[in-house]
């Protein structure tokens, strides 16, 4: 495998479910994200997470859970969505220099197609 | 604030024309980053090109070029001769070490044969 990788592809699932989003980058890179992209706002960074740490958490509500297990995985919990959290979820990565002081491109994963009913 | 405009939502254009997309931002930090970004209709976003505020330098590559020019808080996307494989959504987007990451709204590009 290479670059980004994101499972599933699609994902339906009720307002009652309980499942999750995985991501894994295969590039070396020491940054992962997530983002949302609907058709209401095209893509809204959700949740940053540089060195295992994570640095940034745009008002998702609790309902979204991220976890970053290593620097090649990311996931993104799901629980008790509601309707118009239907939306396609990206992932990216990118190269971090230690100190933040450069900000190298993105790059993103296929993304996971969530409907939730 | 930050903030990254696209004015332009959607484009159309006739295969061979040239294109220009329009990304104004904002943003208080002194050291920032500019990117474009293009989403193929398969959906996955690609990068195209990134600038530091500290270089002005515009940019040629084959058919793609910028214009970057901080004193109207401008990074402009030329695309000369289009073709219809350049349909897509491009996105430009600011970055700050501050550790701010904004995307603009996106513009879509349809380019006709």
């Amino acid at each position: 495998e290479t670059g980004v990788t994101q499972t599933p592809r699609h994902l339906v699932m009720g307002m009652t479910n309980k499942k999750s989003l995985k991501c894994e980058q295969h590039l070396g890179h020491n940054a992962m994200y997530w983002y949302k992209q609907s058709a209401k706002k095209p893509l809204e960074l959700m949740f940053v997470y540089n060195f295992k740490e994570q640095t940034e958490n745009n008002s998702v509500p609790s309902r979204f859970s991220p976890e970053c297990p290593n620097s090649s995985h990311l996931f993104l919990h799901l629980h008790t969505l509601q309707p118009e959290d239907s939306a396609l979820y990206l992932c990216a990565s990118s190269l971090r220099l230690a100190g933040g002081s450069s900000y190298n491109e993105q790059f993103f994963g296929p993304g996971t197609r969530l409907t939730v009913l | 604030a930050q903030k990254v405009t696209q004015a332009q939502t959607e484009i159309s254009v006739v295969e061979k024309e040239d294109v220009t997309l329009d990304c104004v931002y904002e943003t208080r930090d002194t050291t920032y980053y500019l990117f474009w970004y293009k989403q193929p209709p398969s959906g996955e976003l690609v990068f195209l090109i990134r600038r530091n505020s500290f270089d002005e330098q515009n940019e040629i590559s084959g058919r793609y070029s910028w214009n970057f020019q901080k004193s109207t808080s401008s990074f402009n996307f030329t695309i000369t001769a289009s073709q219809v494989v350049d349909s897509a959504v491009y996105f430009c987007a600011l970055h700050t070490n501050a550790g701010k990451s904004t995307f603009g709204d996106g513009t879509t590009l349809t380019v006709k044969p």
